[in-house]
């Protein structure tokens, strides 16, 4: 089974709208961190935010946050007031606290229109 | 900027070719990583060291090398290396290598092509 799910391939949204980039995961471990990257087209990931599975609050990093429901399993991130600058890949990640593994999702690549 | 440099950015290499990518941190992390991308995929793990140890080899061809010097360096060398092999291999370090809190920073990555 996947562990981490991002089921849109690609997004769009207007420059200086909000965008919500979708993530699932599955695990049985209570204790688990999130995180996503972006990664434009030069390579570099370059870490966002995280969320920590005991965290009672959203994470928020600037114009991202992490729209966490721990019953949904669900880790999705919002960008706010797009800019064309966001134009990447999104990966969604987990690490679990039993593991060795860092999992990444599929990707999604947000485009960002003028 | 990242903190996590790797250099070179590109390297063109032919099949028959010995060379090394190489990777330097100056956070005190603990755990460096080398990751290998393939074009619109995510990143898949290669190799972990830990504390200067290799922690995890998953499985990588020997014709992929790693070492670490010490703890600020790491270095991946190529040898008799194939096409398929051409990728974005990405470095990592974190603080350490296990707890679901920790952070995993990247270099640019270095673009590699067989030729």
């Amino acid at each position: 089974a996947q562990k981490i799910t991002q089921t849109q391939p690609g997004m769009f949204v207007q420059e200086k709208e909000a965008v919500t980039l979708d993530c699932t995961y599955d695990t049985s471990d209570p204790s688990y961190g999130l995180f996503w990257y972006k990664q434009p087209s030069s390579g570099e990931m370059i870490f966002l935010i995280y969320q920590g599975s005991y965290d009672q609050q959203n994470a928020t990093e600037g114009r991202y946050s992490l729209n966490f429901q721990k019953a949904r399993k669900s880790a999705n991130l919002v960008i706010s007031a797009s800019q064309l600058g966001d134009s990447a890949m999104y990966f969604c990640a987990m690490r679990e606290n039993t593991g060795n593994q860092f999992y990444f999702g599929t990707g999604t690549s947000l485009t960002v229109i003028p | 900027d990242t903190e996590v440099t790797q250099t070179p950015k590109h390297l063109v290499m032919g099949m028959t070719n010995k060379k090394s990518l190489k990777c330097e941190q100056h956070m005190g992390h603990r755990a460096m990583y080398w990751y290998k991308q393939k074009a619109k995929k995510p990143p898949e793990l290669m190799f972990v060291y830990s504390y200067e140890k290799l922690s995890i080899n998953e499985s990588v061809p020997s014709r992929f090398s790693p070492e670490c010097p010490n703890s600020s360096l790491l270095n991946l060398h190529l040898h008799a290396l194939q096409p398929e092999d051409s990728a974005l291999y990405l470095c990592a370090s974190s603080p350490w290598h296990r707890d679901s809190g920790n952070t995993i920073y990247f270099g640019e990555g270095s673009w590699l092509t067989v030729v």
